[in-house]
């Protein structure tokens, strides 16, 4: 069975900052890795995917992400954060078939501090 | 650019009372999908419909839910008896196809549903 692990639960950073919210999977073959947001109250948009390729990842609102097969994790990463990135931050995986179900982590919630 | 819709915002209902959650997918979308979030928790699974039929659903998803599409456009989630541990964000999500590289579910904004 598919497990995802974020292993930080609240994650503080300074505006301007850079940022790195650590996400690792479990699955027996390449995954479908996804990170979605969260803002207070909203529903979940997604920020960016790995499929395969190119193991670096860009997304919306300037972030990115690398899959690392050796290390089970794909991490979101951001050079330097804006106070409007304070949310909740969701990575997920599901396996090679389209439709099947995403399986999440349980979110790090990121603080931004002037 | 297309979005999923899910009404109503927010459902305040008594235990064991039936509610119905709608959801209206993004059009041409093929493969549907639930998913709650008790709050504090983290996204889980409840099923997925593909051709007007459950193509997946997780143990959560026991008698007292049922999902249907009723005509075209909406994708309906029911709980026949609630339960105060029903109290979560349900959020509806739709996908196009099996085409590998399109094949992201897209979400709605969700419907806190309150169970008193």
């Amino acid at each position: 069975a598919q497990s995802v692990t974020q292993p930080d639960i609240h994650i503080t950073v300074s505006e301007g900052a850079s940022l790195e919210l650590r996400c690792n999977y479990s699955y027996g073959a390449t995954p479908y890795l996804f990170w979605y947001v969260q803002s207070p109250g909203q529903g979940l948009q997604l920020l960016l995917k790995y499929f395969s390729g190119d193991t670096l990842v860009q997304g919306i609102k300037g972030f990115e992400a690398e899959f690392k097969r050796s290390q089970s994790s794909f991490n979101l990463r951001k050079p330097s954060v804006h106070w409007s990135d304070a949310a909740e931050y969701f990575c997920a995986s599901r396996g090679a078939f389209g439709n099947e179900k995403l399986t999440f982590g349980t979110g790090t919630r990121l603080t931004i501090i002037p | 650019e297309p979005e999923v819709t899910q009404t109503p915002s927010h459902q305040v209902t008594q235990m064991g009372q039936e509610v119905i959650l709608r959801c209206v997918p993004i059009s041409n979308h093929l493969y549907f999908y639930w998913y709650r979030q008790i709050l504090g928790q983290k996204v889980e699974f409840l099923v997925s419909f593909y051709n007007n039929e459950i193509s997946e659903k997780s143990e959560i998803f026991d008698d007292q839910f049922s999902v249907e599409r009723p005509d075209g456009s909406n994708f309906t989630l029911k709980i026949r008896s609630t339960k105060l541990e029903d109290s979560a964000m349900y959020f509806c999500a739709s996908t196009p196809a099996w085409v590998p590289g399109t094949d992201t579910q897209y979400f709605g904004p969700g419907t806190r549903l309150t169970v008193l």
